[in-house]
């Protein structure tokens, strides 16, 4: 089945400053790309995704990255302000649909 | 917030006692999810619904079963909790499966198995 690893599990960054995570999957046969935010005490929440057939989105101060090739993703806070400080989580989905395989989460913390 | 209601949100329990957790929606999505979040393991897949009376396993089953008798409410059961069944549980909804259609979740119960 699909495997995805999350890196780096914990991330500092000053304010301001930029934080990127990184994402890699095993299945080639994923399509569909998540990314979640959970806050504490909260479920997590759709922030962004990306589909196979696009290499870059962007949502204000976020975007995500993907290279089907190397079968990694990416997703880029830029601008980071405290509000940006929770658990992210990325996720891959294969063409059947029916399962969402989950990375093991960032840690990120926005230092004032 | 999508209209997701879980419960208890906390919960305390003993070794070897039987446990349900209830999802209640108010979307009329189709497709509903039980998943486990823990340190370390992001959150994995226990149980799906693809309909009333329609489910199937995911990759963490062992140990649990789930019903849904209404399209709004999905139960979670642990027959005989273990304390490795100590996690935060997490309901999720989508419309349709596939691409189109991302995963909303629930606030999560916290249960402890002592």
């Amino acid at each position: 089945g699909e495997n995805v690893e999350q890196h780096p599990s914990t991330l500092s960054v000053q304010e301001g400053d930029s934080a990127v995570i990184k994402c890699t999957y095993s299945d080639s046969a994923s399509n569909y790309f998540p990314w979640y935010k959970q806050e504490l005490g909260k479920g997590p929440q759709l922030i962004i995704d990306i589909r196979s057939n696009v290499g870059e989105k962007k949502d204000q101060r976020i975007a995500v990255t993907l290279n089907k090739t190397a079968k990694h993703f990416s997703l880029h806070i830029t601008e980071t302000q405290p509000e940006d400080s929770a658990v992210y989580f990325c996720a891959a989905r294969t063409a059947a649909g029916n399962k969402l395989t989950f990375g093991g989460g960032t840690r990120v913390l926005v230092k004032p | 917030d999508a209209g997701i209601t879980q419960s208890p949100r906390h919960k305390v329990t003993e070794t070897g006692t039987p446990v349900t957790l209830r999802c209640h929606q108010t979307e009329n999505h189709r497709y509903m999810y039980w998943y486990r979040q823990d340190p370390g393991h992001g959150l994995r897949l226990i149980h799906y619904s693809y309909g009333v009376k329609d489910t199937d396993k995911g990759e963490v089953s062992d140990g649990y079963s789930v019903s849904r008798s209404k399209t709004e409410d999905f139960l979670l059961t642990l027959e005989s909790a273990t304390s490795s069944q100590t996690s935060v549980y997490f309901c999720a909804i989508s419309e349709q499966l596939g691409a189109d259609s991302p995963l909303h979740f629930g606030n999560g119960t916290r249960l402890t198995v002592t």
